[in-house]
């Protein structure tokens, strides 16, 4: 079975862009939660959605939004690029929203320039 | 204060000994605990869960737990070289979500 599966698995931006990073959660699983993990850090939680419905949101600007699809799979997206933003972002899937434990994607790694 | 500390390291252990790694969180109300294991550049792989207090074992890895003293730990039996990653240990808070809580990880050498 696949896992959780993240594109694109690297991306380079600028200040000030936007971009769109994907996920698509491991088969029958209808939650997905989004982490951010800075170089020598451990990974900061973004948000988590269930059935198409924000459930969870971690202490980022509003810069930072997301939404899930029919399908569950899931999109964050980040607007006004700024250096800091550089990080690893990660993708989790559960079943329901209190499932344990999560698995992550490979992630994405994305480089503000 | 820190929702969930680790000691940074390095941790330097010779290969063939044990690793102990450690972890603390603040969140008394907390259920659910992860380690996770992370190699340069890639995402954290789970490799242990524990809900209950007292000790859980899966082949090398033993994973402890104290909810009195707030406190969860790892031992790795037997390291091996392919064990040098940097280990993070993630708590589950409870309020319908799941949201892991990590820390900053510790990175664990192991030497031949």
């Amino acid at each position: 079975d696949a896992g959780v599966t993240q594109s694109p698995t690297h991306l380079i931006k600028t200040r000030g862009q936007q971009v769109t990073l994907r996920c698509s959660p491991i088969s029958g699983h209808k939650s997905v939660s989004w982490y951010q993990q800075v170089l020598g850090q451990g990974p900061q939680f973004i948000f988590q959605y269930y059935e198409k419905e924000e459930r969870g949101r971690g202490n980022f600007p509003d810069r930072f939004s997301a939404r899930q699809f029919p399908n569950y799979s899931s999109e964050l997206n980040v607007n006004a690029l700024l250096l800091g933003d550089s990080a690893l972002y990660l993708c989790a899937s559960s079943g329901t929203p209190g499932d344990q434990p999560q698995h992550f994607g490979d992630g994405t790694r994305l480089s503000i320039l | 204060q820190k929702e969930v500390e680790q000691n940074s390291g390095p941790l330097s252990v010779p290969e063939g000994a044990i690793a102990s790694l450690n972890c603390t969180y603040s969140d008394r109300g907390s259920q659910s605990f992860f380690w996770y294991r992370q190699y340069s550049g890639k995402s954290p792989e789970l490799i242990m869960s524990i809900y209950s207090n007292g000790d859980k074992e899966d082949g090398r890895f033993t994973a402890q737990l104290n909810k009195a003293s707030q406190y969860v730990s790892l031992l790795i039996r037997d390291s091996q070289p392919s064990d040098s990653a940097t280990y993070l240990c993630a708590v589950g808070l409870s309020g319908g979500y799941n949201k892991l809580i990590f820390g900053a990880g510790t990175r664990l050498a192991v030497h031949p």
